[in-house]
């Protein structure tokens, strides 16, 4: 069964620093997704990608994140200039209309 | 504004028990609905989706079922297993702006 595939599993950064988490979606869907889950809480969107530009963000997605799909496989979530309440599960999703979302197994991010 | 709302916020049953997980929703106009699995520290998996047609979806000791008039869906889970210790979320997509709304979750615990 395709796979979308998340790196890293775990990332540790300091406050202030940029991370990029990396995401490879299944090769024949098209529309992109970055979710977040704070630890305890509920999923949360962050962005949406289809056709190689962002159809919808949320207020969570401020001006410290942008989404890129730079080689037409990988699909990555910059953070800017992370802050202690960025630490949460990141997870990548790829879209196919008949089935719905496939998750990766996320990145997990600690902000110190 | 769009909401889905799952009850119970947890729940607790002993190995080989049934047990049901709401949700109920008030997304419009109603795409479709799914219930993903997710188990601690990984991204959600997909358990059953259902569209507007259809009252009852099973996958295995897994049965969902839909009311679209009354906008409510229940999962059923079949002699529970201690692997069936997770997180279930519901969510609904609509179909005009095609966006997925996530449910808070049921935390299952499945004791020996």
């Amino acid at each position: 069964e395709p796979e979308v595939t998340q790196t890293p599993s775990h990332q540790v950064t300091q406050m202030g620093q940029e991370v990029i988490l990396r995401c490879v979606p299944i090769s024949n869907h098209l529309y992109f997704y970055w979710y977040r889950q704070i630890l305890g809480q509920k999923v949360e969107f962050l962005v949406s990608f289809y056709n190689n530009e962002i159809s919808e963000k949320s207020e969570i997605f401020d001006d410290q994140f942008s989404v890129e799909r730079p080689d037409g496989s990988n699909f990555t979530l910059k953070i800017r200039s992370t802050k202690l309440e960025d630490s949460a599960m990141y997870f990548c999703a790829s879209f196919w209309s008949g089935y719905g979302y496939t998750f990766g197994s996320g990145t997990r991010l600690t902000v110190v | 504004k769009n909401q889905v709302e799952q009850s119970p916020q947890s729940l607790i049953i002993l190995e080989g028990k049934n047990c049901t997980l709401q949700c109920n929703y008030t997304v419009s106009p109603f795409s479709n609905l799914r219930w993903y699995k997710q188990d601690t520290g990984r991204g959600p998996v997909s358990l059953t989706i259902m569209t507007f047609s259809e009252n009852t979806k099973s996958n295995g000791r897994y049965t969902a079922t839909l009311d679209a008039d009354t906008k409510q869906s229940s999962l059923h889970i079949t002699a529970s297993q201690l692997s069936d210790s997770a997180s279930y979320i519901c969510v609904v997509r609509d179909t005009n702006a095609g966006k997925s709304t996530f449910g808070d979750g049921t935390t299952l615990t499945v004791k020996p």
